[in-house]
This record gives C-alpha cells, sequence and structure tokens, in this order.
C-alpha cells in the first residue's frame, strides 16, 4: 500500500491564482482530512469527509472548497489563493469516525505553499 | 470549550535521560488521547493512544503516555531518550462533531530536542 499520498509537494502561487491540491489514500478508508499546519498554532482542521460524497467544514474552512466523487480521492481547492493561506497543508485519512472509535489517523507527506 | 494544550514548546534533554512532553486536555464526556511524532520535512506518524483500559499506555519506540483523569493530562514519556527522538510532537483529543462523526483537536506541538 502507498497510504496516503499528496502531490505536489511544494507549490508557489501568486494572489488571486487558483490550484488544487491533490490528495489520494488506497486503504479503503472512510474518513478524510485536510489539516494546514503553521508555526504556533498546530494542526488545524480545514475540511473533512466521512465517505464518498459527503463532506463538512472544519475550524479554518473559509478560502477552501473540497469534494469526495470517489472514496480514494479527496481534493483540497484554493480558489483565490491568498498570502495567508501559506502554509503546509496535510491530508489524513482513517478507517471510520464513528463517536464510538479511537481511529488512528494516516497522514501524507505534506505540500508546502507559499502565495505571494 | 474542548481543547488540549501542550504548555512548552520546546523540550531539552540528554540522551540516556528520561524524557517528559506534557499534553492537558479539556472535552466533555470521556476523552480519547492521542500522540503523534513528526520527523522533518514527514507527515504526522501515529505514536500511541488512550481509549479506555489502563491509565499507563505504551506505544511505538518505546514511548509510553500515563492517562490521569483528575488532572486532565496526557504526559509522553520515555525511559532514556535517544538522539533519533529529536522531532515534533503533537498531542490530539477526539471531539464529537456531528451526530456520528469523530473530528480530532491537536496541540500546538512540542519540539523534543534530545542531546548527544
Amino acid at each position: 500500500n502507498a497510504g496516503v499520498t499528496q502531490t505536489p509537494k511544494f507549490q508557489v502561487l501568486k494572489t488571486g491564482q487558483s490550484m488544487t491540491l491533490q490528495c489520494a489514500q488506497d486503504m479503503n478508508h472512510e474518513y478524510m482530512s485536510w489539516y494546514r499546519q503553521d508555526p504556533g498554532m498546530g494542526l488545524r482542521l480545514i475540511h473533512y469527509s466521512v465517505g464518498a460524497g459527503i463532506t463538512d467544514q472544519g475550524e479554518v474552512p473559509n478560502g477552501y472548497n473540497v469534494s469526495r466523487s470517489t472514496t480514494e480521492d479527496f481534493p483540497l481547492r484554493l480558489l483565490s489563493a491568498a498570502p495567508s493561506q501559506t502554509s503546509v497543508y496535510f491530508c489524513a485519512s482513517s478507517y471510520s469516525s464513528r463517536a464510538s472509535g479511537g481511529e488512528t489517523q494516516y497522514f501524507g507527506p505534506g505540500t508546502r505553499l507559499l502565495v505571494l | 470549550a474542548q481543547s488540549v494544550a501542550q504548555p512548552e514548546d520546546q523540550v531539552n534533554v540528554a540522551e540516556g535521560n528520561p524524557l517528559t512532553v506534557k499534553c492537558t486536555y479539556s472535552v466533555s464526556g470521556n476523552p480519547y488521547l492521542f500522540w503523534y511524532v513528526q520527523y522533518p520535512n514527514r507527515g504526522l506518524q501515529f505514536l500511541l493512544k488512550y481509549i479506555t483500559g489502563d491509565n499507563l499506555v505504551k506505544g511505538s519506540y518505546g514511548f509510553e503516555a500515563e492517562f490521569n483523569k483528575s488532572q486532565t493530562s496526557f504526559h509522553l514519556k520515555k525511559p532514556s531518550a535517544l538522539v533519533s527522538d529529536s522531532a515534533l510532537y503533537f498531542c490530539a483529543v477526539r471531539v464529537q462533531a456531528l451526530s456520528d462523526t469523530d473530528k480530532l483537536i491537536f496541540g500546538t506541538g512540542t519540539r523534543l530536542q534530545v542531546f548527544p
């Protein structure tokens, strides 16, 4: 298994440009999520999905869109990039996210985004 | 508000000495607690978790954590530190989002530096 993969590893954007960060997992996990990591702030949840066709907002959803058309893929879209979106983005997945569980999340290697 | 706190930005310890990385939490209901580690330029890796049962949880790479309900703490420990343990450590707590969905709230991270 490749686990959780993310592309690209690094990207530079100009303010106002759009782009899609790709995330894929091959573990048949129901739950997928996107986090951003900023110095001194830990990881903050952007969006998450509990299955194909189902997504919801996390702590910091503004400026980001997601969709989940398949179990495997969970792309994150920046419609109009802003310097405040300069960050490291991590995708994660777990088998489920049921309230009765304590599922371990598996993280991708991250995408480093710089918005000028 | 449900939260998790890591009061130390950095912990320095000499190789061979015991180490402790602190974490306290505030959640309603029974907490599900996690520790993750992040090595440079990598995604987060799962170390251990507490769901229920024994208060002392053993995890990967010789790490363990002690759940203390009265002090609402979940400190990460290791009896003898290695230089290779130097990394960024995150404590996380599960909170319930929608009616049957969990999400993780992460602390801000503690950088562990082990000196030879």
